[in-house]
């Protein structure tokens, strides 16, 4: 079956310590997507990529990074300088960026920092 | 900046019909898409609209009029399982970037009761 993983389901982390969030999709879709939610709000776009070797920053980039080495993995890394890391992470993708209306989501990583 | 409207939340009956509206403000508006998110799961895909008008899927339509800058998701014959959140989501331009992305609004939490 296709679709999206994200690992792991619940994360926690001291603050102060970068931490790195998987996704990995197998629908051979070119486009990916990071969003953050927090309680009783919408999604945030962190950063996105319509191709290997390609993204750009979002809505709320600071103090996350991305890389985009293959087509199925865009993993997120989570810095010590995000000052509000504490929130329910989750990876989307879609056919390409003129798809960006129709994103699939992975289950999502709940992030957890003290 | 966009700005997205939807009631927080909203109780139905089962069986019975449900309007979730959405008012957006935004510049460079391509669309409206809806997400149905179950606590704590991965939102899914339900409808977008790009054209005034109203889209009918199975027991969900969605309808937009963009003149007034206003959308709504209809579900009909209301079931137990639609107890989840809404989202509607403008397509929009980012500028900078050239491509189309989604603004999540804060979601409508709709609670179905027999």
């Amino acid at each position: 079956d296709g679709g999206i993983t994200q690992s792991p389901k619940y994360l926690f982390r001291k603050e102060g310590q970068n931490v790195t969030l998987s996704c990995e999709q197998n629908l051979n879709h070119d486009a990916m997507y990071w969003y953050r939610q927090d309680p009783g709000q919408g999604l945030r776009l962190i950063y996105y990529s319509q191709i290997v070797n390609d993204f750009q920053k979002g809505d709320i980039a600071e103090g996350y990074s991305v890389s985009r080495e293959k087509k199925e993995s865009f993993p997120l890394t989570v810095t010590s300088a995000q000052k509000n890391p504490t929130a329910f992470y989750l990876c989307a993708s879609s056919i390409d960026l003129g798809k960006s209306h129709e994103q699939y989501f992975g289950p999502g990583t709940r992030l957890t920092v003290t | 900046g966009q700005s997205l409207e939807q009631p927080s939340e909203v109780t139905a009956v089962e069986g019975a019909i449900v309007q979730i509206n959405c008012t957006y403000q935004t510049s460079g508006f391509y669309g409206l898409s809806w997400y149905q998110q179950h606590d704590g799961g991965a939102p899914t895909f339900l409808s977008y609209n790009a054209l005034d008008g109203l889209e009918e899927t199975g027991r969900f339509s969605s309808f937009l009029s963009r003149s007034d800058s206003y959308g709504y998701l209809l579900l009909q014959e209301l079931q137990m399982k639609d107890s989840a959140s809404y989202f509607c989501a403008v397509r929009v331009l980012y500028s900078g970037a050239g491509s189309y992305q989604l603004t999540f609004g804060k979601g409508t939490k709709l609670s179905v009761i027999p």
